[in-house]
């Protein structure tokens, strides 16, 4: 069975500082997708991973995927208030086992 | 293109009591999913659908929940009869299907069914 690890599960951090959340997963994949959710709202796609090696970034996050260690990490760049959410990675497996197997979220708050 | 719409937004119903979810996924997407998220919570597989069949409902506790898929489309969730522990936002998504052996692309969230047991 497919686990996925998040961590921290609460990170509180000041604006203009940089930070790291780590997902780490149990099962061979080389896919792997990370969201962010607002408090009430649904999930918003930021990234899809779709090798060893991946590398994305938007604006001050980034991401990457090191399939070989079963990591992914998302890395946040002198953080500002708008960052503030729930941050959730995602693994898919290949073939009719495809879907989103889901870690267990980083609460992000940014603090002025 | 139209996302994934979902209702109601909200419920609340007492426990013991019955709840239905409606779920429209994207046009053309054949494999729709159903994920429970308990607050504080990351997103939990219910069930998948590929077209109208099941592809995966190990986490589904089939003493109380229930779900269709008519005509590969629309679908809905049910539980019957509700318990506390399933106040959670109830999660539709959809996805293309690529190719036996490969990856399912396009995952689409709906905004989520709200529900509250008391």
């Amino acid at each position: 069975e497919l686990k996925v690890e998040q961590n921290p599960l609460f990170l509180s951090m000041q604006e203009g500082k940089n930070y790291t959340i780590y997902c780490n997963y149990s099962t061979t994949s080389d896919r792997l997708y990370w969201y962010r959710q607002d408090p009430g709202k649904s999930l918003e796609s930021l990234f899809v991973l779709l090798s060893n090696g991946a590398v994305k970034q938007e604006g001050r996050l980034m991401a990457s995927l090191d399939t070989k260690a079963r990591l992914s990490t998302l890395h946040i760049t002198a953080a500002v208030h708008d960052l503030s959410a729930t941050y959730f990675c995602a693994v898919d497996l290949a073939g009719t086992a495809s879907k989103l197997t889901f870690g267990t979220g980083t609460r992000l708050q940014v603090t002025l | 293109e139209a996302g994934v719409a979902q209702s109601p937004r909200y419920k609340i119903i007492e426990k013991r009591q019955s709840v239905a979810f409606w779920c429209n996924p994207i046009s053309g997407h054949a494999t729709l999913y159903w994920y429970q998220q308990i607050l504080g919570q990351g997103p939990k597989l219910l069930i998948q659908f590929q077209n109208n069949g099941v592809v995966d409902d190990s986490q589904l506790p089939k003493d109380r929940f229930s779900a269709e898929r008519l005509k590969g489309v629309d679908s809905t969730l049910k539980i019957q009869p509700a318990k506390l522990e399933d106040s959670a936002v109830y999660l539709c998504a959809s996805s293309s299907r690529v190719s036996p052996g490969g990856y399912n692309y396009g995952y689409t969230f709906g905004s989520g069914t709200r529900l509250t047991v008391v």
